[in-house]
């Protein structure tokens, strides 16, 4: 079956650090962009940092540069997202999601995403 | 940055009524490269349509996209129990590396 799964969500104290996890299976992982893309409570969606099929290239949306770093282990199939000195206003559900687009345009879009992890930052 | 502007912020319809979801760009979006995604609550987005009219696989033929320019609109021709959610648009901007979406319209059915 084609998934992601996330894990490593939880409660943490404002200005400490979490690790969260994606596992991807069923696709070659490797062949991919992947993201982290984020919810507030009740809020709208938000993009937060992808990385290119082989760790080369990395974005992040302004708001987290500094403070988070995405990685990714193509052996382990695994997409990473390092947070630190974590805010209150970063309590969200965290999904991973796989990009899927034609390089070199703007037809980029998310065609699988995982059933995300809680953050809670207080 | 080009800011995405959905409308209305919610609707009410009934079974069987036609829906239309808008998606307002502040600049023209080069391409059509405009993607929706329907997330139900306590699920995961998931994706509808990209390049503003092509829908993904599995979608049923009643979801349908349109629209160039900086105005898209999704459609729902006729709605089921099961359509009631939050619908967005989103679009990558190749200049910025970053994707951005809209803030979203709820759909309730009654």
């Amino acid at each position: 079956e084609v998934q992601l799964v996330e894990s490593g969500g939880g409660l943490v104290q404002t200005g400490g650090s979490l690790t969260l996890s994606c596992v991807a299976s069923g696709f070659t992982f490797s062949s991919y962009w992947m993201s982290w893309v984020r919810q507030a409570p009740g809020k709208g969606l938000e993009w937060l940092t992808d990385i290119k099929e082989d760790g080369t290239d990395k974005y992040y949306v302004d708001s987290v540069k500094g403070r988070f770093s995405i990685s990714r282990d193509n052996a382990k199939n695994s997409l990473n997202l390092q947070m630190n000195s974590l805010r209150a206003e970063d309590t969200a559900v965290y999904y991973c999601a796989r990009d899927q687009g034609v390089s070199g345009t703007d037809d980029w879009y998310f065609d699988l995403w995982g059933r995300g992890t809680l953050v809670t930052v207080s | 940055e080009v800011v995405l502007t959905q409308s209305p912020g919610s609707l009410s319809l009934s079974p069987g009524e036609r829906a239309t979801f808008s998606c307002r760009a502040s600049q023209t979006i080069n391409g059509n490269f405009l993607a929706w995604y329907q997330q139900k609550p306590a699920q995961a987005p998931r994706l509808l349509i990209s390049s503003a009219s092509t829908r993904a696989t599995g979608i049923p033929d009643r979801f349908s996209g349109s629209g160039s320019g900086t105005d898209f609109t999704l459609t729902i021709s006729s709605l089921e129990p099961e359509d009631s959610a939050q619908y967005y648009c989103q679009r990558y901007q190749q200049s910025s590396a970053s994707y951005t979406f809209g803030q979203g319209t709820k759909l309730e059915i009654k």
